[in-house]
């Protein structure tokens, strides 16, 4: 299985609402990555987890909340979101970071969220 | 910011030509990537370069590294219509680890019948 899935696969929301975007993999990946992208722009990292521990944050706001119960998903909590925070939110996974010597990301299709 | 940048933004051709993009960077990397992506889905890696290779090919693609200029070009031979997609490459820099990828501004790229 080399694949990548990501739920829901559009999301509309109040800026009141509380959800949850999830994303798993079973290639035995050990690093799992979450972007956004803006149209016409290219993907910008949010966060990189490691052996399910969160290992980089872009200094993302907080109304962003990534968590990674296993090493097969990665889950990302909305709360409180704006309506510039509407975009794609792409999903990623990678090899082994400790034995791995390059960076191949593959890439679930994305959730497309409406901030309303 | 570290982000690279592409260049053409856009580009037309027709079924049969070849395109070329291109891809300058700021910072020394450890491999250079090229990723597509179709409208509105997700990235699909296509070909990487490690920083001490200067040419590479997989298929129709052929990818070059100039790490004196910091650049990159990524050229697709006898274009087909599925094509058609948004082109990014992708850099790990040396001093931050290859975990963090940064990613060009891309090339949408459009191939017509």
């Amino acid at each position: 299985d080399t694949e990548v899935t990501q739920t829901p696969k559009h999301l509309v929301m109040g800026m009141t609402n509380k959800k949850s975007l999830k994303c798993e993999q079973h290639m035995g990946h050990r690093a799992m990555y979450w972007y956004k992208q803006k149209a016409k722009k290219p993907p910008e990292l949010m966060f990189v987890y490691s052996y399910e521990k969160l290992s980089i944050n872009e200094s993302v706001p907080s109304r962003f909340s990534p968590e990674c119960p296993n090493s097969s998903l990665l889950n990302l909590h909305l709360h409180a979101l704006q309506p510039e925070d509407s975009a794609l939110y792409l999903c990623a996974s990678s090899q082994d970071p400790r034995t791995a010597s390059y960076n191949e990301q593959f890439f679930g299709p994305g959730t497309r969220l409406t901030v309303l | 910011s570290q982000q690279g940048e592409e260049d053409p933004q856009a580009l037309s051709i027709q079924e049969g030509e070849n395109a070329t993009m291109n891809c300058s960077y700021k910072t020394s990397i450890n491999n250079l990537q090229w990723y597509r992506q179709n409208s509105g889905r997700g990235l699909v890696h296509l070909i990487l370069i490690r920083s001490n290779e200067r040419e590479k090919h997989s298929g129709r693609l052929r990818v070059t590294l100039d790490t004196s200029k910091k650049s990159s070009s990524l050229l697709i031979t006898a274009s087909r219509a599925a094509d058609t997609a948004s082109y990014f490459c992708a850099t790990d820099a040396k001093n931050t680890g290859f975990q963090k990828l940064v990613f060009g501004t891309g090339t949408r790229l459009l191939v017509s019948p």
